[in-house]
């Protein structure tokens, strides 16, 4: 079994400001996890990825997450947030080798204050 | 480039009208999955193929139905919209299912009116 919750539902920040989007994952297996971005009316997009190789995984626009498996955790980070990154995020899990289907949080949708 | 492309991306249909909703994919992948998204939820896993072997979600009404007719294209029926259907729908393909699964991409999505 697994779930993965994400902690706050909405996250506001200022231009210019570090971003935190907070997920936390439970998992009967080893996990992968991920973290997709949603553009209004748009579909989903990979911002990166954890399968159990280097757990800080750098992704793409400057994003990048840690997995810490003593906290259950793989927060998203961005240094210095920019007006495009206003959007929703996805945390997901799914099962490290073998058949399980990915399981999404429920979203945090971040907004940047010019 | 590769892609997944969904069309139409805005479709409007009246409750009860039948309405099948396409997308296909230029990269090759084993997995097509069908979501549907309603307005600030997480996508809810409808049905995937691993290559032909059509899995269907549990909860997943009967009112939905899919073909895959080969590799590249997949649709979405929906027999009797109801406007509880009012969605996004989002399909996706990934390169195999298991550890390769959690990696998807997905096309722009279909959004669905019912009137």
């Amino acid at each position: 079994a697994q779930s993965v919750t994400q902690l706050d539902s909405h996250v506001s920040v200022s231009e210019g400001t570090p971003v935190l989007l907070r997920c936390n994952y439970s998992s009967s297996y080893s996990p992968s996890l991920f973290w997709y971005v949603q553009h209004p009316n748009k579909g989903l997009q990979l911002l990166l990825k954890y399968t159990s190789a280097a757990t800080l995984v750098k992704g793409i626009n400057g994003f990048e997450a840690e997995f810490k498996k003593s906290e259950t955790s793989f927060h998203l980070t961005k240094p210095s947030a920019h007006m495009s990154d206003a959007a929703e995020y996805f945390c997901v899990v799914s099962r490290s080798g073998g058949y399980q289907k990915v399981t999404f949080g429920i979203g945090t949708k971040l907004q940047v204050i010019p | 480039d590769a892609m997944v492309i969904q069309n139409p991306r805005y479709q409007v249909t009246q409750f009860g009208k039948p309405v099948t909703l396409s997308c296909s994919q230029t990269l090759n992948h084993n997995v097509m999955y069908w979501y549907q998204q309603k307005s600030s939820q997480a996508p809810k896993l409808l049905f995937h193929y691993y290559d032909k072997d059509f899995n269907n979600e549990a909860d997943t009404p009967d009112n939905f139905q899919s073909r895959r007719p080969n590799t590249s294209f997949c649709f979405l029926d929906i027999r009797s919209p109801g406007l509880g259907d009012a969605a996004m729908y989002l399909c996706a393909t990934s390169r195999e299912w298991g550890s390769q699964g959690g990696e998807q991409y997905f096309g722009p999505g279909t959004r669905l009116t019912v009137t």
